[in-house]
């Protein structure tokens, strides 16, 4: 089975610090995604990487930051943590190929910034 | 980007009933995912469609892809209380360069035994 996984079930940060959250998965899949959940506003795409070292931005990059150095981890940067970047975290991935648009993904990250 | 308007947002039913819930967008789509979200894990695929008017079925669930590749529904039958979760729906946008899901806000559902 595919395994995604994210370092942390639950972040508190205080506003202004530097977060990371990592994303790390085992089946070489070459697409990577982070996702915020919020309630009322399902899930909504803010980065996504097709290969190592590229990243797109997807509906709400703003106030975060993506690396991609190696193929199997995907770490979404919050460069200065806001209160209105608490939220729930998901990171997915796929394989390339026109009918694997199915994601799988991690168990997510809460984070909490106060 | 895009919106899909996915309803309802949320359902309350007895253990036994059968469950629809259905997603809709103004514009068309090849692919139509459905997925489940436990309570504190991630959303799981549960079907995946891929072709107008394909119905497919998993167990107790059936979901069909609209013959106008603007709609979705989802179906399950004879609910339990393990049903309880976040479903959501996803589309596949063919004008979308990388191949991006869109997805709905999510319809909640909660079983009482």
């Amino acid at each position: 089975d595919v395994k995604v996984t994210q370092s942390s079930r639950y972040l508190v940060k205080r506003t202004g610090e530097k977060v990371f959250l990592e994303c790390v998965q085992d089946m070489d899949h070459e697409n990577m995604f982070w996702y915020r959940q919020d309630p009322g506003l399902g899930l909504r795409l803010i980065y996504f990487s097709y290969d190592v070292k590229m990243k797109e931005k997807g509906d709400i990059p703003e106030g975060y930051s993506v690396s991609r150095e190696k193929k199997e981890r995907f770490s979404l940067i919050l460069e200065s943590a806001s209160t209105n970047q608490t939220s729930m975290y998901l990171c997915a991935s796929r394989p390339d190929g026109i009918t694997n648009e199915k994601l799988f993904f991690g168990s997510g990250t809460q984070l909490s910034v106060l | 980007g895009q919106q899909l308007n996915q309803s309802p947002q949320s359902m309350f039913i007895q253990e036994g009933e059968d469950v629809s819930m259905n997603c809709t967008s103004s514009s068309i789509f090849n692919t139509w995912l459905w997925y489940k979200q436990d309570p504190g894990e991630g959303p799981v695929l549960l079907i995946a469609l891929y072709k107008a008017g394909e119905l497919t079925s998993n167990g107790r669930l059936t979901a069909q892809f609209g013959i106008t590749r603007k709609d979705s529904f989802l179906n399950i039958s004879a609910s339990i209380p393990s049903d309880v979760g976040i479903y959501f729906c996803a589309g596949l946008d063919p004008d979308s360069g990388y191949s991006t899901l869109t997805f709905g806000k999510g319809t909640m559902l909660l079983v009482s035994p």
